[in-house]
Formats: structure tokens, sequence, C-alpha cells
């Protein structure tokens, strides 16, 4: 039983380069979040998608898009990365809003 | 903005101590989780408390939401090795938004 996974687990990046975080999950799960972890300051969340078909800014948007691409799926598209975007990323889903969240293992993104 | 303060931050305990970890905020919330994150993996859920004053126990851990729905805290009886990591709190806030906790991170030594 997979739950969710990311891809990928580690990525270097230069600023001002593009990349996609890939997210699924095979709980048939309506609701999908991105979220980012840094010292000190736990878990923020980037987007959410409360179903499929639609996606809402969470407390810390600016920099990124998302796209959910079905119900399985939800991606994080940094358009051109800042080292301030220097991360590790968590996507999570849940079957609705208030209900636990499964998290994946995260993606450890350097920006240099 | 609702914030969700955590303390300790860091704790280092021998192994067979007692300890308790608070969660507080101003902000009232609907329900409350509790989280444990290892090295290198996502948090996972340990509890979840909905009513004002609830108390709920998994094993040696004992959970309890304030009565007013502002606060919480953990509390770990004889605590093992096995228990270390990092323990997030996470308030929801409504519109499909969880608040996560600043952290404790927890060390129990052999």
């Amino acid at each position: 039983n997979a739950g969710v996974t990311q891809t990928p687990k580690f990525q270097v990046l230069k600023t001002g380069q593009s990349m996609t975080l890939q997210c699924a999950q095979d709980m048939n799960h309506n609701s999908m979040y991105w979220y980012r972890q840094d010292p000190g300051m736990g878990l923020r969340l980037i987007y959410y998608s409360a179903s499929e078909g639609t996606t809402d800014k969470g407390e810390v948007p600016n920099g990124y898009n998302v796209s959910r691409l079905n119900k399985r799926e939800f991606s994080l598209r940094l358009e051109s990365a800042a080292p301030s975007q220097t991360s590790v990323y968590f996507c999570a889903s849940s079957e609705v809003g208030e209900s636990a969240q499964h998290f994946g293992d995260g993606t450890r993104l350097s920006i240099l | 903005t609702q914030l969700l303060e955590q303390s300790p931050q860091f704790l280092s305990i021998q192994e067979g101590e007692n300890l308790t970890v608070y969660c507080n905020s101003s902000s009232v919330f609907s329900s409350l989780q509790w989280y444990r994150q290892e090295p290198g993996e996502g948090p996972v859920l340990l509890v979840t408390v909905v009513t004002g004053g609830e108390v709920k126990k998994l094993k040696r851990l004992t959970f309890q939401f304030g009565d007013a729905r502002k606060d919480s805290s953990l509390h770990i009886t004889a605590a093992q090795p096995g228990d270390t990591g990092l323990y997030l709190c996470a308030g929801f806030s409504g519109t499909y938004k969880y608040i996560f906790g600043t952290g404790t991170r927890l060390k129990v030594l052999a």
C-alpha cells in the first residue's frame, strides 16, 4: 500500500530554474495539500485542493503554482526558483477537510 | 494570522522519565491533531481530539484538548528511545486548512 508518493526525493536547482514536484495518492482521497517545512517553523501550507478541479492558496503561495491533474495527482511548480525556496516539501492527502492527513516522505529541495 | 506555539522546542530526557509537551494558541479550533515525524519521513497521525476537555490515551501517551479548544497537551509516561522524534500539533482552522505548530523535538536517551 503506497499511500502518498512524492517524486523526486532530492533535487538541487540553480536560481532561476524551474521544476515540478509530483505527488500521487492511492487512497481515493478528495483533498490534497502541499506544505513546506523549514527549521523552527513547523509545516506551512502552500496550496491545497479541496476536491478534484479546485485549488486554493494557503499561507505561503508566492512563487508557486499547482495543478490538480485528476483525483490522484497534485503537482507543485516553481517557475523561477529562488534560494528562499530551499526547503523540504511535503504532499498530503485526506478524505475530507477535517480528517487525518496522510503525508508523503518529502522532497528535499536546495536552490543555489 | 492563527498561530500554534509549542513548548518546549527541544527536550532531551533519560529513558523512563515522564514529559509533557504543550500546544497553545489564542484561536479556537474545531479539532486538533498530534503527529510524530521521524527523520527522512513525513508526519504520521497519532490522535485527533475534537471536544473541549477531551482526554485520549494511546498506550503511554495521553492527549488532552483544553476546555476552550485553544490549547492541548501531550504527556508521555516512562519515555522510551522509540519515542524519539519531532512532535507536531495541528489545529483545524476551517476551509480545509490545518495550522501546524512549531514542533517539539524529543530525544530519549537509553
